[in-house]
């Protein structure tokens, strides 16, 4: 029944490591994207991709790596983990990419980089 | 410049109060806006969605939207211990290529209801 999933749920690696979270949604959206949710609890979005296209791809460093390989599953894949990417990382979806659309998130994965 | 602004709290008031959240925004071309609420350790739950100036009500809930004042607000009456929540402001604008929108999240305000 879950609409938006996410796995792992929790992500316990070591620096330099290479991991990777997964999404899936099951709402018949045509939009994806990938948040970050800082220790502050800032917000931030990361990627967008509507019907397997990258619409969205803010200022985020090369390690990170999205993949669309239907517009029901957008997985985010992390090169030579860092420190600073320790945080929250929600998945969400909308109907489409238009103005307006609310945004239904995952449970998250929190990811702690030792 | 922070994009979209929210006192970070916490906002206390005591059960049967009305809570009042605020949030300010400086894009004037954004026409979608959002309040999430996210428990602590939990992801954020769309509670309203607002997209023309005036009052929306949702039960116990009431978001106002003043688009000239880039300004948007959430009450909730009659606050219970369980609405003890982040409330999270989100603002949709239109990205540089104009071809998709975004969410733009304020920081949010902790909201904490009283016995």
């Amino acid at each position: 029944d879950t609409a938006v999933s996410q796995t792992p749920k929790y992500l316990v690696t070591q620096m330099g490591n290479d991991k990777s979270i997964k999404c899936e949604q099951n709402l018949g959206h045509d939009t994806m994207y990938w948040y970050k949710q800082d220790s502050k609890k800032f917000l931030k979005i990361m990627f967008s991709y509507n019907n397997k296209e990258l619409i969205i791809n803010e200022t985020v460093p090369n390690r990170f790596s999205p993949k669309s390989p239907d517009k029901a599953h957008l997985n985010l894949h992390i090169n030579s983990l860092e420190l600073g990417d320790s945080a929250v990382y929600f998945c969400a979806s909308s109907h489409s990419r238009a103005g307006g659309q609310p945004q239904h998130f995952g449970d998250g994965t929190r990811l702690s980089i030792l | 410049q922070k994009e979209v602004e929210q006192n970070s709290g916490p906002l206390s008031v005591p059960e049967g109060a009305i809570a009042s959240l605020n949030c300010t925004y400086s894009d004037r071309g954004s026409q979608s806006f959002f309040w999430y609420r996210q428990y602590s350790g939990k992801s954020p739950e769309l509670i309203m969605s607002i997209y023309s100036n005036g009052d929306k009500e949702d039960g116990r809930f009431t978001a106002q939207l003043n688009k000239a004042s880039q300004y948007v607000s959430l009450l909730i009456r009659d606050s219970q211990p369980s609405d003890s929540a982040t409330y999270l402001c989100a603002v949709n604008s239109l990205i540089y290529t104009g071809t998709a929108s975004k969410l733009t999240f304020g920081t949010g305000t902790r909201l904490q209801v009283t016995l």
